[in-house]
């Protein structure tokens, strides 16, 4: 079985200053992990992806997440947050073996920016 | 189309009627799955579409919960004697295949009074 566990269910941060949403992984594969925000009144769209290549995965907007197997981690970061990046964040694994392209979402980190 | 549609985008109903929401997928995108969301929580697998097939149907709540793609493309997904505890944001995604990114709709809140 696999899952996620984000260990923050909100963070706040100040314009400019550096965003770390932290999320924890269990998994019995070698698993894809994903990073989904989802903006007030939007679908969720996927911000970057680890799929067994480098550990270090750049995405949209500026966010990078470093795979960390020895610690079972997939911390999301971005060096100066945006008023723009307000939004909930969502860590994801895939289901390998039987449970074709099935997603298992972690609960979420809403991300606040003050200006 | 463009990205992944789904309708009506808010359905209030009374408990004990049923309801059908729809989700029209990326065109020519084989997989197409379907979330649960509950409030204050990360979205919940419920079922998937290969094609027309239904592979996987083990996150489906009850027997209440039924979907369908008879054709490939669009699929909608029943909730028969709605309780309150259905009320959730129903998600649908759809992938070109499996393992690959899944192309999210903005969703449709249900509210079952």
């Amino acid at each position: 079985a696999q899952s996620v566990t984000q260990l923050d269910s909100h963070v706040s941060v100040s314009e400019g200053t550096p965003v770390l949403l932290r999320c924890n992984y269990s998994s019995s594969y070698s698993p894809s992990l994903f990073w989904y925000v989802q903006h007030p009144n939007k679908g969720l769209q996927l911000l970057l992806k680890y799929t067994s290549a480098a550990t270090l995965v750049k995405g949209i907007n500026g966010f990078e997440a470093e795979f960390k197997k020895s610690e079972t981690s997939f911390h999301l970061t971005k060096p100066s947050a945006h008023m723009s990046d307000a939004a909930e964040y969502f860590c994801v694994v895939i289901a390998g073996g039987t449970s074709y392209g099935k997603l298992t979402f972690g609960q979420g980190t809403i991300l606040t920016v003050h200006p | 189309g463009a990205g992944v549609s789904q309708s009506p985008r808010y359905k209030v109903t009374k408990r004990g009627q049923d309801v059908t929401l729809r989700c029209d997928p990326i065109s020519s995108h084989a997989t197409l799955y379907w979330y649960q969301q509950a409030l204050g929580q990360g979205p919940e697998f419920l079922t998937y579409f290969n094609y027309e097939a239904q592979p996987d149907k083990s996150g489906l709540p009850s027997d209440r919960f039924s979907a369908e793609r008879p054709e490939g493309s669009i699929s909608t997904l029943t909730i028969q004697r709605t309780e309150q505890r259905d009320s959730a944001m129903y998600r649908c995604a759809s992938s070109p295949t499996g393992f690959g990114e899944q192309f999210f709709g903005p969703g449709t809140r249900l509210t079952v009074l």
